[in-house]
């Protein structure tokens, strides 16, 4: 069974550019999470969708970060415009439920620099 | 809201040795407790979790434990091996809708061959 897939691995962008990650979760898994993770440190959780409802977003910082689950499946997150804090690995995770208690299903992640 | 500190941030053991992480945390309503191993270039991985009606949970060569009472849990990794070098990390999360599950900051575990 494939297990998370994310993409880019690696991206390289100038501040103030826009950019966008796209993970695809493990096949039947209906909650779907992108954290932050930055360096040293453990991964924070953005937003957590529940099919195609974001049901916690509570630390995505809107003014700049925008994400989309459609049709519940792929999901998308998008930053613009970058700033040069926002260099860090995007992970994207996925479980059968939102049951906190269930297992977390990691992608390798994307790597962001931002110059 | 939860937050959990771990202990130590780097830890480097002779092959064959014991090792142990130490994490806490602050919310006394919290009680799953998983941990995640995470390779080079990799996202982390489950391997081992423990809730708060047991004390302690072994599978091979880890143990976790728990003291809900002090709030403390704890990793225990025996035999280590090269491949068991990787960065670790506890966690803690209640059990509703609402609850997420918070990491720690993370111990980076060597180990010589």
């Amino acid at each position: 069974e494939a297990g998370v897939v994310q993409s880019p691995r690696y991206k390289i962008i100038e501040k103030k550019q826009p950019v966008a990650f796209w993970c695809n979760p493990i096949s039947g898994h209906n909650t779907l999470y992108w954290y932050l993770q930055n360096l040293g440190q453990g991964p924070e959780l953005l937003i957590r969708y529940e099919n195609e409802e974001a049901v916690d977003d509570s630390q995505l910082p809107k003014d700049r970060f925008s994400a989309e689950r459609l049709k519940g499946v792929d999901s998308t997150l998008k930053i613009q415009p970058a700033e040069l804090g926002d260099s860090a690995v995007y992970l994207c995770a996925s479980s059968v439920s939102w049951d906190a208690n269930n297992e977390q299903f990691f992608g390798p992640g994307t790597r962001l620099t931002v110059l | 809201g939860e937050n959990v500190e771990q202990h130590p941030s780097t830890l480097s053991v002779q092959e064959g040795d014991s090792a142990v992480i130490k994490c806490t945390y602050s919310d006394s309503a919290s009680n799953y407790f998983p941990w995640y191993k995470q390779e080079l270039g990799k996202g982390p991985q489950l391997i081992i979790d423990i809730r708060s009606n047991v004390g302690e949970k072994k599978d091979q060569r880890i143990a976790v434990t728990l003291n809900k009472t002090a709030k403390h849990f704890s990793l225990h990794i025996t035999e280590t091996q090269p491949e068991d070098s990787a960065v670790y990390f506890c966690a803690a999360s209640g059990e509703t809708s609402y609850d997420k599950v918070i990491f720690g900051p993370g111990t980076s575990l060597s180990v010589i061959p």
